[in-house]
């Protein structure tokens, strides 16, 4: 079983702050890391599909690097506003065949006016 | 819009009697997967397919099957439920999730074993 660390758990911004949190995976066989934003009573959104070493990826105020040698991945979030509270979730996925993504637990952030 | 829905959206069963949720999409997706999400647990990994009538088991996949005799359509089958399979059932779908490829979610199933 895969081992997908996400911290903090949990995190509490004050609205116009950034913030960022992280994402610990295995760095063998590493094919992609994918990064979802899931808000209350809805369902999980993809948000950035991350696959090669030093990526970079952005989405308005909402950013992500990727360091496949040391296993690790940050989701940066600038200027925060109350609509960014959710729980993050990051996936990696190992390839080599049809295997699903292996989530960790996630980061629930909530935005303070 | 949505190119994947899960059915039941809720459902209350009594223990030992079989339960079927139905996952269906519009989009032509290869893979689809369905995932259970628990608290203190990230989401899990049921079983998975990757085309008509090839699937194979995931993580937690003691206690459930699953079939899938259309691309459009992938079931997902508890034997003679338990109380340990009360949860949220999530269903997804995906062109390749190696390939750039993110996962679409259905809205989920609350199943509710008593």
């Amino acid at each position: 079983i895969l081992n997908v660390e996400q911290s903090p758990q949990s995190l509490h911004v004050q609205e116009g702050d950034s913030t960022n949190f992280t994402c610990s995976f295995p760095s063998s066989n590493f094919y992609a890391l994918h990064w979802y934003r899931w808000e209350t009573a809805k369902s999980p959104e993809a948000l950035f599909v991350m696959t090669l070493n030093g990526d970079e990826k952005k989405k308005g105020r909402i950013s992500a690097t990727l360091n496949t040698k040391e296993g690790y991945s940050y989701l940066y979030i600038k200027g925060s506003q109350p609509e960014d509270s959710a729980t993050y979730l990051c996936a990696f996925f190992t390839g080599g065949g049809a295997d699903g993504l292996t989530f960790g637990k996630g980061t629930h952030l909530i935005i303070q006016p | 819009d949505a190119g994947i829905t899960q059915s039941p959206r809720h459902k209350v069963t009594e223990t030992g009697t079989p339960v079927t949720l139905r996952c269906h999409q519009t989009e032509n997706h290869r893979y689809m997967y369905w995932y259970r999400q628990d608290p203190g647990h990230g989401l899990r990994l049921i079983h998975y397919s990757y085309g008509v009538k090839d699937t194979d088991k995931g993580e937690v996949s003691d206690g459930y099957s699953v079939s899938r005799s259309k691309t459009e359509d992938f079931l997902l089958t508890l034997e003679s439920a338990t109380s340990s399979q009360t949860s949220v059932y999530f269903c997804a779908i995906s062109v390749s999730p190696g390939l750039g490829y993110g996962y679409t979610f259905g809205s989920g199933t609350r199943l509710t074993v008593v």
